[in-house]
């Protein structure tokens, strides 16, 4: 049981340069979280996915776009990636949003751009 | 908006000592959760707390739901090595139409002298 899975762990790019960040569970969850954790800042929430099918912005969405592609798999894409986007990203999934049940956190994508 | 307010934001402690770490919010919580984070990972959902006065206790570990909703601690008794890691709260707020909203504190770092 894998529990939530991210890819890349690392990764560098180059101002302007594009990535995807892919994201899956295998939890059967509805829920499916973008965060991005900078020092001193907490989480903050790029995108969720309340269900498959549906996307709404967080508390800080520029510069992002997701995709819900079926229940398992969120991605989140940088389309021309910027000095401010240097962060560490994690994926989460909750059963049925927060409001019985705890976020099961992906083990994070590190990415610097330059 | 919605903000958790966490404190202290760095605790450093003699192993054996006991820690604590404080969450407040502006406004009425529907629940708070707690997370650990070790250094270099990712965060684990701990505990959730749902009702107004609640205590819980997960062997060292008591945590705390403040009568109004508003405030929630993490108490640890005798800190060991195994403790150090940033403990961040999560309060939920759910809004009048039934939006559910999910933010986190910035956390607290525990380090632990030897």
């Amino acid at each position: 049981n894998a529990g939530v899975t991210q890819t890349p762990k690392f990764q560098v790019l180059k101002t302007g340069q594009s990535m995807t960040l892919q994201c899956a569970q295998d939890m059967n969850h509805n829920s499916m979280y973008w965060y991005r954790q900078d020092p001193g800042m907490g989480l903050r929430l790029i995108y969720y996915s309340a269900s498959e099918g549906t996307t709404d912005k967080g508390e800080v969405p520029n510069g992002y776009n997701v995709s819900r592609l079926n229940k398992r798999e969120f991605s989140l894409r940088l389309e021309s990636a910027a000095p401010s986007q240097t962060s560490v990203y994690f994926c989460a999934s909750s059963e049925m949003g927060a409001r019985n049940y705890g976020y099961t956190f992906g083990s994070g994508t590190r990415l610097t751009v330059v | 908006g919605q903000q958790v307010m966490q404190i202290p934001q760095y605790q450093h402690v003699q192993e054996g000592e006991d820690f604590t770490t404080y969450c407040n919010s502006s406004t009425t919580l529907s629940n708070i959760q707690w997370y650990k984070q070790r250094p270099g990972g990712h965060p684990v959902f701990l505990i959730q707390l749902v009702k107004s006065g609640e205590v819980k206790k997960q062997k060292r570990l008591t945590f705390q739901f403040g009568e109004a909703k508003k405030n929630s601690s993490l108490h640890i008794t005798a800190t060991q090595t195994t403790d150090v890691g940033t403990y961040f709260c999560a309060g939920l707020f759910i809004s009048n139409f039934g939006n559910e909203k999910l933010t986190f504190g910035t956390g607290t770092r525990l380090t632990i002298i030897p």
